[in-house]
């Protein structure tokens, strides 16, 4: 199975500074048809489901904003949220959608300094 | 609008089985897999496997194999998540979520979520 190594597994920020957020996976999870990587980024709030904010490591989902931003490459990637919001707060989980089984990082809680 | 309605809250005894109901609404169901997710109190994501609504192929976790089954009708758009000789550990927020595999785009909508408490 991959595993999706998330660092750190909490993090301070002052509103309107940056939050970076890296995933590790132990193995590739590029798709060579497409040279994308299979790697997604999700925000819960308590007592809510997942909602999807990257896929293919670095495509935006409609409608978020784009202070959420995806990038990586190889089995390092980065969820960077840029100027953080109150509303931010939240636990961000990365996802390796490549094979299956499907995994997730262990999550990283972000908070307000 | 798209939507995944999933049924109510269980509770169940140490042993006992659980079905889970997933309605799919305001898309084409057969054009998107669906996925099984859990979160125990507290806890991050698990995936439980995935159905393949227009065959009905599945795939399961190594670790639920043998104690979960995944079905679906087509002819209600409703998926089903089954899992038996349940655990005090099985106790868990679970959820359905879509999947677009041919763009590579992955669980974009999800269920409400169904908790399953399993207690003596």
């Amino acid at each position: 199975d991959i595993v999706m190594t998330q660092s750190p597994d909490s993090l301070t920020v002052s509103l309107g500074e940056r939050a970076t957020i890296n995933c590790k996976s132990s193995q590739n999870v590029l798709y060579k048809s497409n040279n994308r990587y299979y790697v997604a980024w999700y925000q819960q709030k308590p007592g809510q489901p997942p909602k999807l904010l990257i896929y293919l490591a670095s495509t935006r989902e409609s409608g978020v904003s784009d202070r959420f931003s995806g990038s990586g490459s190889g089995t390092d990637f980065t969820l960077t949220i840029s100027g953080l919001q109150a509303e931010d707060v939240a636990v961000y989980y990365c996802h390796q959608y490549y094979t299956t089984p499907h995994t997730f990082g262990q999550g990283t809680k972000v908070e307000i300094k | 609008q798209v939507q995944l309605e999933q049924s109510g809250t269980e509770v169940k005894r140490p042993g006992a089985s659980v079905r889970v109901s997933c309605k799919a609404s305001g898309y084409t169901f057969t054009d998107y897999y669906l996925h099984w997710v859990r979160q125990a109190p507290g806890q991050g994501l698990e995936w439980l496997g995935r159905i393949r609504p227009d065959t009905g192929d599945t795939r399961y976790a190594r670790e639920f194999q043998g104690r979960v089954t995944m079905t679906r009708d087509t002819s209600i758009t409703t998926a089903y998540m089954e899992l038996s000789s349940l655990r005090s550990d099985d106790t868990a927020m679970y959820y359905c979520a879509r999947h677009q595999v041919p763009i590579g785009l992955p669980f974009d909508y999800w269920g409400q979520g169904t908790l399953v408490s399993v207690s003596s």
